[in-house]
């Protein structure tokens, strides 16, 4: 069974480009989650898909940073303008549905922005 | 502050020993998790503990949960080289969102 895929796994802008990163969840896990890790800092919370719908996204940063998941399947994040703090390793997980279940994470995505 | 804080930040042991990293939190939990990252690479689930539970096992793996003192601890016994990498602790409350410390950088020394 295929694990959680990201794409890509290292991606360097300039600040005020757009980029946007993909994630891949294992098949049939309907909880998609975003977390990031900016250098020196805990990993912290993103949002939360349930299929196609945001079931929390308390930990989005601002507006410049919007998450997708059309049909439920894989999920987009795409950051416009990025800026310097945005800079940092991206990472995605998916489970089952119930807190009990155990989130497997992808490998991450590094965002350098210069 | 921030939930699951661990410690010590750094480990350094010779292969063989045994390492102990602690973990702390604040709010009342759903269950804890451990996971490692290997450097450059994605975080990889060791253990899940409910919060009903007080221990639990894993090959070499022993975690510890105490609700009470809201801290868990995870023991890797006969550590081997290939053990270095990052650890992070991680709870769950109400919403299914995983709280991350800043986790303990252990490092195996052959």
């Amino acid at each position: 069974e295929a694990g959680v895929t990201q794409f890509p796994s290292h991606s360097v802008i300039e600040k005020g480009q757009t980029v946007t990163l993909r994630c891949d969840p294992i098949s049939g896990h309907d909880n998609l989650y975003w977390y990031r890790r900016v250098m020196g800092k805990e990993i912290k919370f993103l949002l939360h898909f349930v299929k196609e719908s945001k079931q929390d996204e308390s930990g989005m940063p601002n507006n410049r940073f919007l998450a997708e998941r059309t049909g439920g399947t894989y999920s987009t994040l795409k950051v416009q303008p990025a800026e310097l703090e945005d800079s940092g390793v991206y990472f995605c997980a998916s489970s089952l549905s119930g807190p009990s279940y155990e989130q497997y994470f992808g490998p991450g995505t590094r965002l350098t922005v210069t | 502050s921030q939930q699951g804080e661990e410690d010590p930040q750094a480990l350094s042991i010779q292969e063989g020993e045994n390492a102990t990293m602690n973990c702390s939190y604040k709010t009342s939990i759903n269950n804890l998790q451990w996971y490692r990252q290997n450097s450059g690479r994605g975080l990889v689930h060791l253990i899940l503990i409910r919060s009903n539970e007080r221990e639990k096992h894993s090959g070499r793996l022993r975690v510890t949960l105490d609700t009470s003192k809201k801290s868990s601890s995870l023991l890797i016994t006969a550590s081997r080289a290939a053990d270095t990498a990052s650890y992070f602790c991680a709870t769950i409350s109400g919403a299914q969102k995983l709280v991350f410390g800043q986790g303990t950088r252990l490092t195996i020394n052959p």
